[in-house]
């Protein structure tokens, strides 16, 4: 049990798209949706927390207006990178967390490699 | 603020050995979580073993288990029976009880078991 998807595992965008990543809890409801990224050979930098329904918390230095966060369904996040350019290709995790399923531990799911050409 | 340390980069270890990753954490939580993560190569994050900091007796999953010790704000990683399938970085987090439950992770510990 426990399962978290992500939507696509890999993709390639020119510059100045935008690109949307979907998270998928599919084995429970997720109240609360994480979003990290991670450089290469780093650790997880947490972008933003979503709970249901409500507005995104993003961390400081995240910028609201590029990293779009939408967590409309207790299945359901979306991390929209808009305008890409080269800086924003790295590797990015979501998790997914149910306070009463487990109040403390996150489910990953698999990432997504963007690349921005 | 809270932080976590992991200070070693990079560790081997023979297979069927035993090794221990260390990390130590700041903070003036008294109600807290800990948490040990791997990941391989796939980079799927997968949970390995938690520790809630008001039990004092130390988790264990089968190979695994953890040296708490909470007043050194010590929380070290013991895999025992090493094997190649343990190949991955490891990452130590941290989350208090309050607030907002996100995690603290630590720099990480890229562990290599050899043949």
């Amino acid at each position: 049990g426990a399962v978290v998807s992500q939507h696509p595992s890999r993709v390639i965008c020119k510059s100045g798209t935008s690109v949307k990543i979907e998270c998928r809890s599919l084995d429970f409801q997720a109240t609360t949706m994480f979003w990290y990224r991670q450089f290469p050979k780093q650790s997880l930098m947490l972008m933003a927390t979503s709970n249901e329904g409500s507005k995104a918390t993003y961390e400081q230095g995240v910028e609201k207006d590029k990293f779009l966060i939408n967590h409309a369904s207790l299945t359901l996040s979306t991390l929209t990178v808009t305008s890409a350019h080269p800086e924003d290709s790295s590797f990015y995790i979501c998790s997914a967390r149910n306070f009463r399923r487990s109040a403390d531990t996150q489910y990953f799911g698999p990432g997504t490699r963007l690349t921005v050409l | 603020a809270q932080t976590v340390t992991q200070s070693q980069p990079e560790m081997s270890v023979q297979e069927a050995e035993t090794v221990t990753l260390s990390c130590t954490y700041d903070t003036s939580e008294n109600n807290y979580y800990l948490f040990w993560y791997k990941q391989p190569p796939s980079r799927q994050m997968i949970l390995v073993i938690r520790q809630e900091a008001y039990k004092q007796q130390n988790a264990t999953e089968n190979r695994f288990s953890v040296n708490f010790q909470k007043a050194a704000k010590s929380f070290s990683l013991k895999i025992s029976d090493s094997q190649l399938g343990d190949t991955a970085m490891y990452f130590c987090a941290f989350m208090k009880t309050s607030g907002t439950y996100k995690y603290i992770f630590g720099t990480g510990t890229r562990l290599k078991v050899l043949a």
